[in-house]
């Protein structure tokens, strides 16, 4: 089973500033990795997929980047809408997996 | 646009079994697969099982001899059943769609809170 470590835990950081999220797998998942938001009592949403590539819908700030396996989600210009826990995950086979969440709070 | 609902009993005792449906709406319910995937109280994401139309499954090895995917496609509606619960199956259970060939989820349901208790 390939495993999904998210850094930091937690980034506190203040709306317009830069947000960077690293995910890292245990193994080689080419770009077969996308990445989502979860507000506290909402089901997650879809941000990235295949790594890179934006679902309908999301802003442009969002960005996603990486290959094998290492992988990085970053938001341009944080806007009061996004803090919020982010999660990536994986498919390999029939097994999905996600990350353990990296919180973005206010500074 | 395609839209998840979802229900089930919300509170249940130990050694119970989890039983929860979601149906889809706004969009074919044929060519994608249907998944359960759950969230124990302040924690990660756990994958729990997929199906698509014709009835072939996939389960999370970890959960597989507990629980069962099943699909209804005269009603656009996929469930989920989880045998002998214990407080470790407390949890928000979700649904949610995958595209064939793809390796995403989107959209998703609104979600379960499912409470093992006695």
């Amino acid at each position: 089973e390939i495993v999904l470590t998210q850094s930091p835990a937690t980034l506190s950081l203040s709306p317009g500033e830069r947000a960077t999220l690293s995910c890292r797998a245990s193994q080689s998942v080419s770009t077969s990795l996308a990445w989502y938001q979860q507000k506290p009592g909402q089901a997650p949403r879809l941000l990235i997929y295949d790594a890179s590539n934006r679902a309908t819908g999301i802003p442009g700030r969002f960005s996603g980047s990486g290959s094998g396996t290492d992988f990085t989600l970053t938001i341009s210009s944080l806007e009061p809408e996004d803090f919020a826990v982010y999660y990536c995950q994986q498919r390999t086979d029939w097994l999905f997996t996600f990350g353990p969440g990296t919180k973005v709070d206010v500074k | 646009q395609v839209q998840l609902h979802q229900w089930g009993a919300g509170l249940l005792k130990p050694s119970e079994t989890l039983s929860l449906t979601c149906v889809v709406s706004g969009e074919s319910f044929s060519g994608y697969y249907w998944s359960w995937i759950r969230q124990p109280p302040g924690k990660g994401l756990e994958w729990i099982a997929e199906i698509i139309y014709s009835g072939s499954t996939n389960y999370n090895p970890s959960l597989k001899s507990r629980v069962s995917i099943s699909i209804d496609t005269s009603k656009n509606q996929f469930s989920l059943k989880v045998t002998s619960v214990t407080a470790a199956d407390t949890a928000v259970y979700y649904c949610a769609r995958r595209q064939l060939r793809k390796d995403w989820f989107d959209p998703w349901g609104q979600g379960t809170l499912v409470t093992v208790s006695s």
